[in-house]
Protein backbone atom coordinates (compact mmCIF):
# COMPACT_ATOMS: atom_id res chain seq x y z
CA UNK A 1 0.00 0.00 0.00
CA UNK A 2 1.43 3.57 -1.17
CA UNK A 3 1.86 6.07 1.87
CA UNK A 4 -0.03 8.36 -0.06
CA UNK A 5 -2.80 8.20 -2.71
CA UNK A 6 -4.02 10.98 -4.90
CA UNK A 7 -5.53 10.89 -8.10
CA UNK A 8 -3.48 12.03 -11.06
CA UNK A 9 -6.77 13.63 -12.82
CA UNK A 10 -6.77 15.63 -15.08
CA UNK A 11 -9.57 17.65 -13.52
CA UNK A 12 -11.14 20.34 -16.32
CA UNK A 13 -13.63 22.42 -14.37
CA UNK A 14 -15.23 25.71 -15.95
CA UNK A 15 -14.20 29.34 -14.49
CA UNK A 16 -15.42 29.81 -10.96
CA UNK A 17 -16.25 26.65 -9.98
CA UNK A 18 -15.34 24.92 -6.89
CA UNK A 19 -12.53 22.85 -7.01
CA UNK A 20 -12.41 19.97 -4.65
CA UNK A 21 -8.49 18.11 -4.69
CA UNK A 22 -8.30 15.21 -2.54
CA UNK A 23 -5.15 12.74 -0.85
CA UNK A 24 -5.71 9.93 1.40
CA UNK A 25 -2.67 8.53 3.26
CA UNK A 26 -1.94 5.20 5.35
CA UNK A 27 0.33 6.35 8.11
CA UNK A 28 -1.16 8.40 11.34
CA UNK A 29 2.05 9.37 12.25
CA UNK A 30 1.97 11.95 10.04
CA UNK A 31 0.95 15.77 11.54
CA UNK A 32 1.98 18.20 9.19
CA UNK A 33 -0.21 18.44 5.98
CA UNK A 34 1.01 20.78 2.36
CA UNK A 35 -0.04 21.40 -0.77
CA UNK A 36 1.83 22.28 -3.20
CA UNK A 37 1.25 23.97 -7.01
CA UNK A 38 3.08 23.68 -9.53
CA UNK A 39 3.00 25.21 -13.00
CA UNK A 40 3.66 23.68 -16.22
CA UNK A 41 7.79 23.48 -16.62
CA UNK A 42 8.16 25.09 -13.08
CA UNK A 43 9.55 23.67 -9.81
CA UNK A 44 6.66 23.21 -7.19
CA UNK A 45 5.88 25.73 -4.94
CA UNK A 46 4.19 25.75 -1.03
CA UNK A 47 0.49 26.90 -1.50
CA UNK A 48 -0.70 26.34 2.74
CA UNK A 49 -0.18 23.79 5.41
CA UNK A 50 -1.81 22.71 8.19
CA UNK A 51 -0.68 21.00 11.48
CA UNK A 52 -3.08 18.38 12.62
CA UNK A 53 -6.64 18.40 12.15
CA UNK A 54 -8.75 20.40 11.44
CA UNK A 55 -9.45 23.43 8.19
CA UNK A 56 -7.24 26.69 7.38
CA UNK A 57 -8.32 29.26 4.42
CA UNK A 58 -6.23 31.40 2.60
CA UNK A 59 -8.09 33.30 0.33
CA UNK A 60 -10.03 31.70 -2.06
CA UNK A 61 -8.25 28.56 -1.19
CA UNK A 62 -9.16 26.07 1.59
CA UNK A 63 -6.71 23.25 3.03
CA UNK A 64 -8.93 20.34 5.13
CA UNK A 65 -7.47 17.89 7.33
CA UNK A 66 -9.92 14.69 8.47
CA UNK A 67 -7.34 12.36 10.75
CA UNK A 68 -9.46 10.14 11.49
CA UNK A 69 -10.27 9.02 8.05
CA UNK A 70 -6.49 9.86 6.73
CA UNK A 71 -8.08 12.67 3.94
CA UNK A 72 -7.29 15.43 3.02
CA UNK A 73 -8.90 17.88 1.24
CA UNK A 74 -7.75 21.60 -0.80
CA UNK A 75 -10.53 23.36 -2.18
CA UNK A 76 -10.64 25.97 -4.76
CA UNK A 77 -13.82 28.37 -5.01
CA UNK A 78 -14.27 31.09 -7.66
CA UNK A 79 -11.62 28.75 -9.75
CA UNK A 80 -9.65 30.78 -11.98
CA UNK A 81 -7.62 29.89 -15.62
CA UNK A 82 -5.04 31.01 -13.80
CA UNK A 83 -5.57 27.92 -10.91
CA UNK A 84 -4.91 25.66 -13.82
CA UNK A 85 -1.82 23.74 -12.84
CA UNK A 86 -0.91 20.57 -11.14
CA UNK A 87 -1.74 20.30 -7.15
CA UNK A 88 0.69 18.04 -5.04
CA UNK A 89 -0.24 17.13 -1.56
CA UNK A 90 2.62 16.26 1.13
CA UNK A 91 3.11 14.63 4.04
CA UNK A 92 5.22 14.98 7.14
CA UNK A 93 6.02 13.44 10.36
CA UNK A 94 8.13 16.63 11.53
CA UNK A 95 11.10 15.41 13.50
CA UNK A 96 13.35 15.57 11.38
CA UNK A 97 11.59 12.72 8.62
CA UNK A 98 11.35 12.79 5.33
CA UNK A 99 7.94 14.68 3.15
CA UNK A 100 6.49 12.27 1.10
CA UNK A 101 4.40 13.52 -1.84
CA UNK A 102 1.67 11.94 -3.77
CA UNK A 103 1.32 12.04 -7.36
CA UNK A 104 -0.11 15.30 -7.78
CA UNK A 105 -3.49 16.04 -9.90
CA UNK A 106 -3.36 17.88 -12.97
CA UNK A 107 -6.52 20.83 -12.87
CA UNK A 108 -7.35 22.72 -15.68
CA UNK A 109 -9.62 25.42 -15.69
CA UNK A 110 -11.45 26.31 -18.62
CA UNK A 111 -12.15 30.33 -19.38
CA UNK B 1 17.23 36.84 -3.41
CA UNK B 2 17.17 34.50 -6.38
CA UNK B 3 15.82 31.02 -3.82
CA UNK B 4 17.08 28.24 -5.28
CA UNK B 5 18.94 28.21 -8.85
CA UNK B 6 19.64 24.66 -10.99
CA UNK B 7 22.05 24.61 -13.82
CA UNK B 8 21.20 23.24 -17.03
CA UNK B 9 17.26 23.50 -17.75
CA UNK B 10 17.69 20.65 -20.57
CA UNK B 11 20.10 17.98 -21.14
CA UNK B 12 20.52 15.14 -23.83
CA UNK B 13 22.86 12.58 -22.51
CA UNK B 14 23.82 9.51 -24.52
CA UNK B 15 23.85 6.03 -22.42
CA UNK B 16 27.31 5.99 -20.60
CA UNK B 17 28.01 9.34 -20.17
CA UNK B 18 28.51 11.65 -16.89
CA UNK B 19 27.44 14.99 -16.09
CA UNK B 20 26.90 17.21 -12.86
CA UNK B 21 23.25 19.38 -11.77
CA UNK B 22 24.48 22.05 -10.51
CA UNK B 23 22.16 23.41 -7.64
CA UNK B 24 23.03 26.63 -5.41
CA UNK B 25 20.47 28.46 -2.86
CA UNK B 26 20.86 32.03 -1.40
CA UNK B 27 18.71 31.63 1.48
CA UNK B 28 21.40 30.38 3.91
CA UNK B 29 19.59 27.08 4.26
CA UNK B 30 20.82 24.36 6.27
CA UNK B 31 18.61 21.47 4.39
CA UNK B 32 18.93 20.58 0.93
CA UNK B 33 17.66 18.11 -1.51
CA UNK B 34 17.67 16.50 -5.08
CA UNK B 35 14.18 14.54 -5.90
CA UNK B 36 13.23 13.36 -9.31
CA UNK B 37 9.91 13.55 -10.86
CA UNK B 38 8.36 11.06 -13.44
CA UNK B 39 4.67 11.51 -14.87
CA UNK B 40 2.18 9.92 -12.58
CA UNK B 41 4.74 9.25 -9.81
CA UNK B 42 5.21 12.33 -7.78
CA UNK B 43 8.59 13.09 -6.58
CA UNK B 44 10.91 10.87 -5.35
CA UNK B 45 14.17 11.75 -3.02
CA UNK B 46 17.60 11.15 -4.04
CA UNK B 47 19.99 12.50 -1.83
CA UNK B 48 19.53 14.93 0.94
CA UNK B 49 22.17 16.75 3.16
CA UNK B 50 21.35 18.65 6.51
CA UNK B 51 24.49 20.61 5.98
CA UNK B 52 27.76 21.15 5.03
CA UNK B 53 30.17 18.04 4.52
CA UNK B 54 26.86 15.97 5.83
CA UNK B 55 25.01 14.09 3.19
CA UNK B 56 22.31 11.00 3.20
CA UNK B 57 20.93 8.82 0.83
CA UNK B 58 16.95 9.06 0.08
CA UNK B 59 14.49 6.47 -1.83
CA UNK B 60 16.21 5.98 -5.10
CA UNK B 61 19.64 6.93 -4.53
CA UNK B 62 21.40 4.46 -6.81
CA UNK B 63 23.34 5.34 -10.09
CA UNK B 64 23.54 9.31 -8.16
CA UNK B 65 26.09 10.70 -5.89
CA UNK B 66 26.62 14.33 -4.52
CA UNK B 67 28.43 16.16 -2.13
CA UNK B 68 27.98 19.11 -0.11
CA UNK B 69 31.60 21.38 0.23
CA UNK B 70 29.56 24.73 1.19
CA UNK B 71 26.26 25.83 2.45
CA UNK B 72 25.06 26.82 -0.68
CA UNK B 73 26.19 24.45 -3.37
CA UNK B 74 24.69 21.03 -3.52
CA UNK B 75 26.04 19.34 -6.96
CA UNK B 76 24.36 16.05 -8.18
CA UNK B 77 26.47 13.48 -10.16
CA UNK B 78 25.25 10.91 -12.80
CA UNK B 79 27.70 8.23 -13.36
CA UNK B 80 26.90 6.43 -16.19
CA UNK B 81 24.04 7.86 -17.80
CA UNK B 82 21.24 5.02 -18.09
CA UNK B 83 17.68 5.48 -20.30
CA UNK B 84 16.07 4.82 -16.77
CA UNK B 85 17.57 8.14 -15.28
CA UNK B 86 15.29 10.36 -17.85
CA UNK B 87 13.47 12.45 -15.67
CA UNK B 88 12.87 15.98 -14.32
CA UNK B 89 15.33 16.90 -11.33
CA UNK B 90 14.75 19.68 -8.68
CA UNK B 91 16.64 20.61 -5.89
CA UNK B 92 14.71 22.24 -2.99
CA UNK B 93 15.65 23.81 0.56
CA UNK B 94 14.76 24.48 3.66
CA UNK B 95 15.71 26.09 7.26
CA UNK B 96 14.47 23.37 9.29
CA UNK B 97 13.18 19.68 8.86
CA UNK B 98 11.98 19.25 12.53
CA UNK B 99 8.23 20.88 11.45
CA UNK B 100 6.63 20.90 8.48
CA UNK B 101 9.73 21.27 6.90
CA UNK B 102 8.86 23.59 3.91
CA UNK B 103 10.92 22.90 0.81
CA UNK B 104 11.60 25.66 -1.14
CA UNK B 105 11.98 24.29 -5.10
CA UNK B 106 14.29 25.15 -7.77
CA UNK B 107 12.79 25.55 -11.61
CA UNK B 108 14.17 21.75 -12.43
CA UNK B 109 16.60 20.29 -14.76
CA UNK B 110 14.97 18.33 -17.41
CA UNK B 111 17.64 15.25 -18.68
CA UNK B 112 17.16 12.58 -21.30
CA UNK B 113 19.00 10.14 -21.87
CA UNK B 114 19.33 8.41 -25.12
Amino acid sequence: QKEVEQDPGPLSVPEGAIVSLNCTYSNSAFQYFMWYRQYSRKGPELLMYTYSSGNKEDGRFTAQVDKSSKYISLFIRDSQPSDSATYLCALSRGGGFKTIFGAGTRLFVKA
Amino acid sequence: NAGVTQTPKFRILKIGQSMTLQCTQDMNHNYMYWYRQDPGMGLKLIYYSVGAGITDKGEVPNGYNVSRSTTEDFPLRLELAAPSQTSVYFCASSTDNSGANVLTFGAGSRLTVL
